[in-house]
């Protein structure tokens, strides 16, 4: 079965600093596009970050600067690295295999959440 | 104020149709896919509708999807209590070369 398994979530300073990894297991890591997605407490979803199968890397201007995206493909991981947190960057954040284009995010993890206070 | 517009509610009866719409833009659904995706409180979105109108296996025909010009429709019939939830559209912007989802729509089942 197709899984991907999101952790790393915490309670951060803002200005701090966090990183989210996601295990992936039952496809081929290294031929999909990895997304990271998060959800602000009864918000929507907001598309955060994608890294492409070549590693070119795409982030929301929300966070662009701050996140970085990154995959190991000898590991079939992808990790979120996250600076200055902000009170908005909290949210639960979620891993998903694949892009929002024609494929779409065909699978999810379970979410983890990050909490940013003083 | 999302650059994917979708109404924030819709409803019917057990056994009615709704319709969900997303307005888009030339950048993004007018010349992308749309995905779609279900929530339920508490839980990941599940994919429903990839490349506007493709169902990933497991998805009742119930839900459909369609595009027209720079807007996206998921239609639901035979509406069931256990489809309440929010339901959200998606699709890559070329201009922002980012990823966009709509606002989210809550589905009601009256």
């Amino acid at each position: 079965d197709e899984q991907v398994l999101d952790s790393g979530g915490d309670l951060v300073q803002p200005g701090g600093s966090l990183r989210l990894s996601c295990a992936a297991s039952g496809f081929s890591f290294r031929s999909y596009a990895m997304t990271w997605v998060r959800q602000a407490p009864g918000r929507g979803l907001e598309w955060v970050s994608s890294v492409g199968v070549t590693g070119n890397t795409y982030y929301a201007d929300s966070v662009k600067g701050r996140f970085t995206i990154s995959r190991d493909n000898s590991k079939s991981a992808l990790y979120l690295q996250m600076n200055s947190l902000r009170g908005e960057d909290m949210a639960v954040y979620y891993c998903a295999k694949g892009g929002v284009g024609e494929a779409g995010l065909d699978r999810w993890g379970q979410g983890t959440l990050v909490a940013v206070s003083s | 104020q999302s650059v994917l517009t979708q109404p924030p509610s819709v409803s019917a009866a057990p056994g009615q149709k709704v319709s969900i719409s997303c307005s888009g833009s030339s950048s993004n659904i007018g010349r992308r896919s749309v995905s779609w995706y279900q929530q339920f409180p508490g839980t990941a979105p599940k994919l429903l509708i990839y490349d506007s109108n493709k169902r990933p296996l497991g998805i009742p025909d119930r839900f459909s999807g369609s595009k027209s010009g720079t807007s996206a429709t998921l239609a639901i019939t035979g509406l069931q209590t256990g489809d309440e939830g929010d339901y959200y559209c998606a699709a890559w912007d070329d201009s922002l070369r980012a990823g966009l989802f709509g606002g989210g729509t809550k589905v009601a089942v009256l």
